[in-house]
């Protein structure tokens, strides 16, 4: 069936450091979107990429998604204690109703 | 506009017991979601509505039922709880996609944290 995988699982940076999260899909997707989970939380949308090779960039957060939409990146420029968090990708299925997700990365952030 | 709303936020209960989970949104939208989340399993989908009237199975639907009442609320029951149905309940709800060929962004609920004894 359909999967979409996350790596790392984890990541422990010190303040000021970038963070990267790759999501890869076994199969080509329409579109990915991210979300933000803060610990105790829930998931909030971050952003949903559409076209092959897409960047956008929303403040210190750059997200890529591959030429062959099977691939997408999330990166974080000079992290902050407020970037604390999992982060997930998701990709629709089902007439684009339903998402599946990855499992997430937990970002830890060191001050 | 309070998005998604959720009961109750805990709840404990014995094996065998059975409970109603509650959702509701406020943003008119057609399709409602129910996830459960557990450590290191991400977010699985339980059920969905596409729409008023509709229900379909996700990826966990044993020992769940749910109940579309109106566009508004979509409810969770556990029949009979199980340990293993202990886990952090998610409703979502969402609508039109924001591209043509985009998915659906998905808004959630602050969560209902579970734990079967």
């Amino acid at each position: 069936g359909q999967q979409v995988m996350q790596i790392p699982q984890y990541q422990h940076v010190q303040e000021g450091e970038d963070f990267t999260t790759y999501c890869n899909s076994s199969t080509t997707l329409s579109n990915i979107q991210w979300y933000k989970q803060r610990p105790g939380g829930h998931p909030v949308f971050l952003i949903q990429l559409v076209k092959s090779g897409e960047v956008k960039k929303q403040k210190r957060l750059t997200f890529q998604f591959g030429e062959a939409k099977k691939n997408s990146s999330l990166h974080i420029t000079a992290t902050q204690t407020t970037d604390v968090g999992t982060y997930f990708c998701a990709g629709p299925y089902g007439n684009n109703r339903k998402l599946i997700w990855g499992l997430g990365t937990s970002l830890a952030v060191n001050p | 506009n309070a998005g998604v709303t959720q009961t109750p936020k805990f709840q404990v209960l014995k094996t065998g017991q059975s409970m109603t989970l509650q959702c509701a949104q406020d943003m008119n939208h057609n399709s409602m979601y129910w996830y459960r989340q557990d450590p290191g399993m991400g977010l699985r989908l339980i059920y969905y509505s596409a729409s008023e009237g509709t229900t379909d199975k996700g990826e966990v639907p044993n020992g769940y039922n749910v109940s579309r009442l109106n566009k508004r609320e979509f409810s969770l029951r556990l029949e009979s709880a199980a340990p293993s149905q202990t886990s952090v309940y998610f409703c979502a709800s969402s609508e039109a996609p924001l591209q043509r060929s985009g998915a659906y962004e998905q808004y959630f609920g602050p969560g209902t944290r579970l734990t079967v004894t």
